[in-house]
């Protein structure tokens, strides 16, 4: 089976440039979840949706950042401008809570993108 | 709110020592637990997890943790080192109430010495 896809896997870009990032989650999956990861500040949750609805996105840094998910297949994480201090790596994770016997929280995560803002 | 602690932000083993990686949490109902393991350039991959039930917990490659509640901790540990070991570490909570959205902590990096 295919786990989470994220593209691009490296993107380089200049300062004031509009960047997206892409997720496809696993088929079945319900939650989808943005986190960034930085040395100085570690595993941050940006955003999360169930079933495509944006729950909690008390952790998007500011309007700069936005997030979509306009199907159960796709979401996307977008900064508009970019700066150098959103340089990072961007992971989407995805999980099944259907309140059954797997109903355990355990959170499948993509390979990461990793952005540089020159 | 839920918060983890995870002491010590690098912790070096020879390989064939014992590795202890140390996790408290924080959290005002019944936690789920998780540890994950990041590799260079990867993502997280889910180590083990404690949900409900037995407080030992056996993972992926020889790993387990003990979930103490009075000690609200959930140290991971592994007999025997090796060199596949080195890697990041992170232990997890999560509250399944709020869409079972993960609170990492800071991360631990594992360096095996030969």
């Amino acid at each position: 089976d295919a786990g989470v896809i994220q593209s691009p896997r490296h993107e380089v870009t200049e300062m004031g440039q509009e960047v997206t990032l892409r997720c496809k989650p696993i088929s079945g999956h319900d939650y989808l979840f943005w986190y960034r990861q930085t040395m100085m500040r570690g595993l941050e949750l940006l955003i999360y949706f169930n079933n495509n609805v944006p729950i909690d996105d008390s952790g998007m840094p500011e309007d700069r950042f936005s997030a979509k998910m306009p199907n159960a297949s796709f979401s996307t994480l977008k900064i508009q401008p970019s700066e150098p201090r959103d340089s990072a790596v961007y992971f989407c994770a995805s999980s099944k809570l259907a309140g059954g016997v797997t109903n355990t929280g355990e959170l499948f995560f993509g390979e990461g993108s990793r952005l540089t803002v020159l | 709110a839920q918060s983890v602690t995870q002491l010590g932000s690098h912790v070096s083993v020879s390989e064939g020592a014992l590795v202890l990686l140390r996790c408290n949490y924080s959290s005002s109902v019944p936690p789920y637990l998780f540890w994950y393991v990041q590799y260079p350039n990867q993502g997280l991959q889910l180590l083990l997890k404690y949900t409900t039930g037995a407080t030992l917990v056996k993972g992926i490659n020889g790993f387990e943790a003990e979930f103490k509640k009075s000690e609200t901790s959930f140290h991971l540990t592994k007999p025997s080192a090796h060199m596949s070991d080195a890697a990041e570490y992170f232990c997890a909570v999560s509250d399944l109430r709020k869409g079972g959205k993960l609170i990492f902590g800071q991360g631990t990096e594992l360096s095996v010495k030969p």
